[in-house]
């Protein structure tokens, strides 16, 4: 199975801030590694497809980026709702689907 | 707008079967194009993917390893709804459990579009 690995695992910032998560696959998964932040005590949301489509309807201050197994989440100008956990997710090699372990933001 | 609204039991008995269900709206469960997930999230193991089925022509299913040979996940075409069960259940079973839709986007790539609302599922006597 391929492993997820994001860093950092918790970071804090303040509303406003430019924050960047990053997620290591353990083999080459192209370009099939999906973002997706979940709120407390909601389900996951997809934001980002491909390493770097918006999901329609997501902010543009969400930004992705990376291929092979080295990719990137950047939230630029963090708002209140964005104090969230957020997973990356190859679809690479499926089943099975696996995730990464998540990076929660916390308001600093 | 697709929904998946979830339902089943809170609370299930160590040795027991877990059993819950997700109403599809807005898309069929016979989608040529969707695959429908079961995903369980806890603090030990994060979020686990347990099985998906779709239909291409005829009926696919998948189950995760870790729980193969407990694991049903059937779809109702006249309900449009799949479910899942769990038997023989055990405190590490004990979980939210959701159900979610993986489609196709743009560029090949597919992701988890929709999620059902989420069950938190405690096993205990």
């Amino acid at each position: 199975d391929i492993q997820m690995t994001q860093s950092p695992s918790s970071l804090s910032a303040s509303v406003g801030d430019r924050v960047s998560i990053t997620c290591r696959a353990s083999q080459s998964v192209g370009i099939f590694l999906n973002w997706y932040r979940q709120k407390p005590g909601k389900a996951p949301e997809l934001l980002i497809y491909g390493a770097s489509s918006l999901q329609n309807g997501v902010p543009s201050r969400f930004t992705a980026s990376g291929s092979g197994t080295e990719f990137t989440l950047t939230i630029i100008s963090l708002q209140t709702e964005d104090f969230a956990t957020y997973f990356c997710q190859q679809t690479y090699s499926t089943p099975p689907v696996t995730f990464g372990q998540g990076t929660r933001l916390d308001i600093k | 707008q697709v929904q998946l609204q979830q339902s089943g039991p809170g609370l299930v008995k160590p040795s027991q079967t877990l059993s819950l269900t997700c109403a599809i709206s807005g898309d069929s469960v016979s989608s040529n194009s969707a695959s429908w997930y079961w995903i369980r999230q806890s603090p030990s193991r994060g979020l686990e993917w347990l099985g998906r089925t779709n239909y291409r022509s005829k009926w696919f299913t998948d189950y995760a390893v870790s729980v193969r040979g407990r694991i049903t996940i059937n779809p109702d075409t006249s309900k449009n709804q799949v479910s899942l069960h769990l038997t023989s259940v055990t405190p590490e079973d004990t979980a939210v459990y959701y159900c979610a839709r993986v489609e196709p986007m743009s560029r090949g790539v597919a992701a988890f579009d929709f999620w059902g609302q989420g069950t938190m599922v405690t096993v205990s006597a």
